[in-house]
């Protein structure tokens, strides 16, 4: 089956500090989908990417969709402590069915 | 505006009991999601429903495993003679559209197989 593959796998960084993180597939995807996961909670989006290419920010965040479709980096500018958690990106094609990263742990050191 | 709803939000089971996990969509929203979670990896797709219907259960086991999405109430999880191999989180996403409309995660059900 199709895989994602997402990295790095966890990141430990000081608060002020930016991020950047990666995912990639053999496959091609329509969409790319990042969503942030905390403990004990489903993962919600942060942002949706639907042109190869295309650049989108969120507040702190920003996203793009890889001009060979088969690529997604999400940045983080100016941590701060409340960025911690698992991020996920997905893919998707015409249909539903999300494909999933293994997903990229954010931690701040103290 | 409530959000999906899940419950319970954690299930304990010994081996061999049953498991129902519930999955209330976001208002207006027909179309239901489930996907399973193991520690450390992103989440699997299992199974997708319109009410009453199922789409596609491709990504769930044939056997022990089966969904329903009534045309009351909320949409049914339900694994039989739960193994220790079950043990997850099991999450749950809808949609006011199917094909690639937004997916809404609720907040999980924690499933552990004593």
């Amino acid at each position: 089956g199709q895989q994602l593959n997402q990295s790095p796998q966890s990141m430990f960084i000081q608060e002020g500090e930016d991020v950047s993180m990666n995912c990639t597939s053999s496959s091609i995807f329509n969409t790319w989908l990042w969503y942030k996961q905390e403990p004990g909670e489903g993962p919600v989006l942060l942002i949706a990417l639907y042109k190869a290419g295309e650049l989108t920010s969120n507040g702190r965040l920003t996203a793009q969709f890889g001009i060979t479709r088969k690529d997604s980096f999400l940045n983080i500018s100016a941590s701060i402590p409340s960025d911690v958690g698992i991020y996920f990106c997905a893919g998707q094609y015409s249909n539903y069915q999300l494909i999933w990263g293994a997903g990229t742990k954010l931690i701040i050191k103290p | 505006n409530a959000g999906v709803m899940q419950n319970p939000r954690h299930l304990v089971r010994r081996r061999g009991q049953e498991a129902r996990l519930r999955c209330s969509p976001m208002k207006g929203h027909s179309h239901v999601y489930w996907y399973r979670q193991l520690p450390e990896e992103g989440l699997k797709f299992m199974v997708y429903l319109q009410k009453e219907n199922i789409i596609d259960e491709s990504g769930m086991p044939k056997e022990r495993f089966s969904a329903e999405f009534p045309k009351e109430g909320p949409s049914i999880l339900r694994i039989q003679q739960v193994v220790r191999g079950d043990s997850a989180a099991y999450f749950c996403a809808s949609s006011l559209a199917g094909a690639s409309d937004t997916q809404y995660f609720g907040p999980g059900t924690r499933l552990t197989v004593l």
